[in-house]
């Protein structure tokens, strides 16, 4: 099993629409869990940390289950500037910050 | 601020040529990352520094790639020799860590590498 899997996608959605992305990782011991997005030929930027079941920041939801060891990150009434790659991304324990990212779950949102 | 900085952002050359990579980290900024990103195989950690050591090399593909960091503001990544499996874009990274032991890297705008 990989460190962290994503759904490649893409997702193809109307603006407007919800949706929901699923992660899954495989070291139990994480703690903390991240998004990143990265826009077409850019560098990946940090959307949201996600340190206990949840966090949420406007439109956008992150979620933790632990017990299924899967991380999820629900967009509310897209945008076209939604339109990108979605990474998830889980740390190495054992400090020194290493993360591990998933390949990401491509977002097309169109008008 | 003018975070993380990289040099060349372009870099065209052929096959067994030495390419280095430049990296200058955010200023406070006390550990550094190395990645390399393709279409088939993501993002990929090759090195981390951690105050200019170090730390986790095992990412690095072969001996062909080496990485140093002689001071905190300055890091290179270099192949030598260049292969065409090579091509790919690499990026750097540094964090500040926060209360929470954040994990929050910030990227370089990254190197797009083609070798011939």
């Amino acid at each position: 099993r990989k460190e962290v899997e994503q759904d490649p996608g893409p997702f193809n959605v109307p603006e407007g629409a919800t949706v929901a992305f699923n992660c899954t990782y495989s070291n139990s011991a994480s703690q903390s869990f991240f998004w990143y997005r990265q826009d077409c030929r850019k560098e990946p930027k940090l959307l949201m940390s996600v340190y206990s079941s949840g966090n949420e920041d406007g439109r956008f939801t992150a979620q933790l289950n632990r017990a299924s060891q899967y991380i999820s990150l629900l967009i509310r009434d897209s945008k076209l500037s939604d339109s990108a790659t979605y990474l998830c991304v889980v740390p190495i324990s054992g400090g020194y910050n290493k993360l591990i990212f998933g390949a990401g779950t491509r977002l097309a949102v169109h008008p | 601020d003018a975070g993380v900085i990289q040099s060349p952002r372009h870099e065209v050359t052929e096959m067994g040529q030495e390419v280095t990579l430049r990296c200058k980290p955010i200023s406070g900024h006390n550990s550094l990352f190395w990645y390399r990103q393709t279409m088939m195989r993501g993002l990929e950690l090759l090195i981390y520094f951690n105050n200019n050591v170090p730390i986790d090399d095992s990412g690095m593909p072969e001996d062909r790639f080496s990485a140093k960091m002689p001071n905190a503001s300055f890091s290179t990544l270099k192949i030598q020799p260049s292969e065409p499996r090579d091509s790919a874009v690499y990026f750097c990274a540094s964090i500040i860590p926060t209360f929470r032991g954040s994990n929050e890297q910030f990227f370089g705008p990254g190197t797009r590498l083609t070798v011939l």
